[in-house]
């Protein structure tokens, strides 16, 4: 069965500090990645997704398959990025999408 | 306005009651989903449906009913089945199951029911 794995339920970091949101994945075959993320008051929406290989709002993802892992990175983290994010899994275009716990980011000015 | 019409907002339910949920959508999405989301467990599947009069059972689908007899709706019935119904409920669809813009999904703004 696919799971998905996110360690850390809250992440607290300074305004211009690297952020990191870690994402495990267990799935044997080739999945299909996306980190989803709720703003406060707004609805969950996507990210961005692996197989786009694009940076939105500063925000990057690599799939390493060797790790089985869908980490999501910015680099100076801003006080608007403060949201819940989800990473998520599939493993076929149509198949239901399995989500993580989810990280709270609360950046700090 | 396109989207997602999730309604009611709140509802509160006495135990032994069924509720049924509604979700529209005016997306001419075909694909529609239900998930449940619990504080530290994420989104969990309930019941996802990629075509009218079709609709498969996910993770957590016991306690649960939907259908699907119109492309734009997708009604979850929350039975007294159910062992613990108080949760935040959120409805999501997206657009040619087997295409490229699979597994993007559009959310609702979610039903927060509460059981007394």
């Amino acid at each position: 069965a696919q799971r998905v794995t996110q360690p850390e339920k809250l992440l607290s970091v300074f305004k211009g500090a690297p952020v990191e949101l870690k994402c495990n994945y267990s799935y044997s075959g080739s999945p299909e990645l996306f980190w989803y993320v709720q703003y406060s008051r707004q609805r969950l929406q996507l990210l961005l997704r692996h197989i786009s290989r694009e940076s939105i709002k500063g925000f990057t993802a690599d799939l390493n398959k060797g790790e089985t892992s869908f980490h999501l990175k910015k680099p100076f983290a801003q006080e608007e990025d403060s949201a819940m994010y989800y990473c998520a899994l599939t493993k076929a275009a149509g198949n239901k999408l399995t989500f993580g716990g989810g990280t709270r980011v609360l950046v700090k000015p | 306005d396109g989207g997602i019409t999730q309604s009611p907002k709140y509802l509160f339910r006495k135990e032994g009651q069924n509720v049924t949920l509604s979700c529209e959508q005016n997306l001419n999405h075909d694909a529609m989903y239900w998930y449940r989301q619990d504080p530290g467990q994420g989104l969990r599947l309930i019941y996802y449906s990629q075509i009218v009069n079709d609709f498969q059972k996910g993770d957590i689908a016991e306690g649960y009913s939907v259908s699907r007899e119109k492309k734009e709706s997708f009604p979850l019935t929350v039975t007294s089945a159910q062992k613990n119904p108080t949760a935040f409920y959120l409805c999501a669809s997206s657009i040619d199951p087997g295409g490229t813009g699979a597994n993007v999904l559009t959310f609702g703004a979610g039903s927060r029911l509460t059981v007394l």
